[in-house]
């Protein structure tokens, strides 16, 4: 089956540095995406990967091993407004986009 | 100007109802989408419509019935609704099926009681 896991919640102090991870388990592979969706709203677009490294956008990037199936989101200088949760989708052979349960992030002053 | 945009917000009506969500697209893209997200926010692909055809129906109960009147409308319908069917419903568009390129409207949160 299709299996992605990544953290229920994670609680950061503002300004300071938070990584969430997401590993995968599809049947193939096709590119990793990273959404946010604050509390009540649309999920929005962060990142996409899909050969290894990281990609730094601003204060946030994002790593991707393909042979680990892994990948991780690294949010720098945390502001409150950072609270919301962190989507992680992959794309299967078919480009279809399979979904976590996203992480929680909790900012904390 | 809203990019996709779906109504109602929220929706609160009670079990075997029908109602329908709308959704619009001014993006000129040609593949739309429904997701739903449940409790667990685990968001999953319900339908996919590409220039008003079907292109992805999964296991949904028929109870649902998708409708494309042209490229840029994609409209739900919900016969006899059932309590598991609350959760937040989101409409979706994205240029040719490139997924990496999909923008999501603000969803509809569905509460059967």
């Amino acid at each position: 089956g299709q299996n992605i896991d990544q953290p229920t919640e994670m609680t950061a102090t503002e300004g300071a540095i938070v990584q969430i991870n997401c590993t995968y388990q599809t049947s193939g592979f096709n590119g990793l995406f990273w959404y946010q969706q604050h509390a009540g709203e649309a999920p929005t677009f962060l990142s996409y990967n899909v050969l290894d490294g990281l990609e730094e956008k601003g204060r946030f990037s994002s790593f991707l091993s393909r042979s680990k199936g892994y990948s991780y989101l690294l949010l720098k200088e945390l502001q409150m407004k950072d609270s919301a949760s962190y989507l992680c989708a992959v794309t299967d052979s078919n480009y279809q986009l399979i979904w976590g349960a996203g992480t929680k992030l909790i900012i904390k002053p | 100007d809203t990019a996709v945009s779906q109504t109602p917000k929220y929706l609160v009506t009670q079990m075997g109802n029908d109602k329908s969500i709308k959704c619009e697209q001014n993006l000129g893209h040609d593949t739309m989408y429904w997701y739903k997200q449940d409790s667990k926010k685990f968001l999953k692909i319900m339908f996919s419509y590409n220039n008003k055809e079907l292109i992805i129906n999964e296991t949904v109960p028929n109870r649902f019935s998708p409708k494309s009147p042209d490229k840029a409308h994609l409209n739900l319908h919900i016969n006899s609704l059932e309590l598991g069917d609350s959760a937040v419903y989101f409409c979706a568009s994205s240029p040719g099926g490139e997924v990496e390129k999909l923008f999501f409207g603000s969803g509809t949160q569905l509460s059967v009681l």
